[in-house]
């Protein structure tokens, strides 16, 4: 059994839809990654969050730590959103850290 | 503030052939974990440098190792080149490593033929 799990792992939509992207991990964390990755390979942090909720311009990322549970939503979706969404958690065992990744969503987003 | 900075961008090296892969990160920031990525693998953490130590190390053979400099700047060397080490490798800075946020480069696409 995968320790992140993300779904769906691909996600077609039209220009202005609410796009939800769920991640849901069996490791115990302190805080939760959601990360996005546009062709060409450039990962851009999005979020760090260990709880509620945050927000930056139109993407907002939740988490409930007792579900071990993040969304991460696109409002007023646009094709630039177009890209590969990732969550990832640290887990440290005996003081290895590393990040656990999901598998990831591509995101598209047709005008 | 400058990003985390990854050089080269792109690799062609042959078989057989060692590799020496740079990233600076951001000024401030002591740790830089590497990472692989590869179509069939995802996201493979290779290792993690702080303070110019090795502080965590993924599952990847011995031809995979690293160095971090005082200044933070590391360097990533596979030496013996395989085929299979055709991938995009992408490294993060963070200010401590755990439960920080890590800041990635744009990776160096390296491929082996």
């Amino acid at each position: 059994k995968n320790e992140v799990e993300q779904s769906p792992q691909n996600l077609t939509a039209q220009e202005g839809e609410f796009i939800t992207i769920n991640c849901s991990y069996s490791v115990g964390i302190s805080a939760l990654h959601w990360l996005q990755q546009h062709p060409g390979g450039g990962i851009v942090s999005l979020f760090m969050l260990s709880s509620g909720k945050k927000k930056h311009g139109r993407l907002i990322a939740t988490i409930n730590i007792q579900e071990k549970h993040s969304s991460l939503h696109i409002t007023a979706s646009h094709p630039r959103d177009s890209a590969v969404y990732i969550c990832a958690v640290p887990f440290d065992m005996d003081s290895n850290y590393q990040l656990i990744w999901g598998a990831g969503t591509k995101l598209i987003i047709k005008p | 503030k400058a990003g985390v900075t990854q050089t080269p961008r792109y690799l062609i090296k042959t078989r057989g052939q060692q590799v020496t892969l740079s990233c600076s990160p951001i000024s401030g920031h002591r740790s830089v974990s590497w990472y692989q990525q590869t179509p069939g693998q995802g996201l493979q953490f290779l290792f993690e440098y702080f303070s110019e130590t090795q502080r965590n190390k993924g599952n990847f053979p011995g031809r995979f190792s690293g160095r971090q400099f005082s200044n933070s700047r590391s360097e990533m060397n596979v030496s013996t080149l395989e085929l299979g080490d055709s991938a995009l490798y992408l490294c993060a800075s963070s200010p401590d490593g755990a439960n920080t946020e890590a800041f990635f480069g744009q990776g160096t696409r390296l491929t082996v033929v």
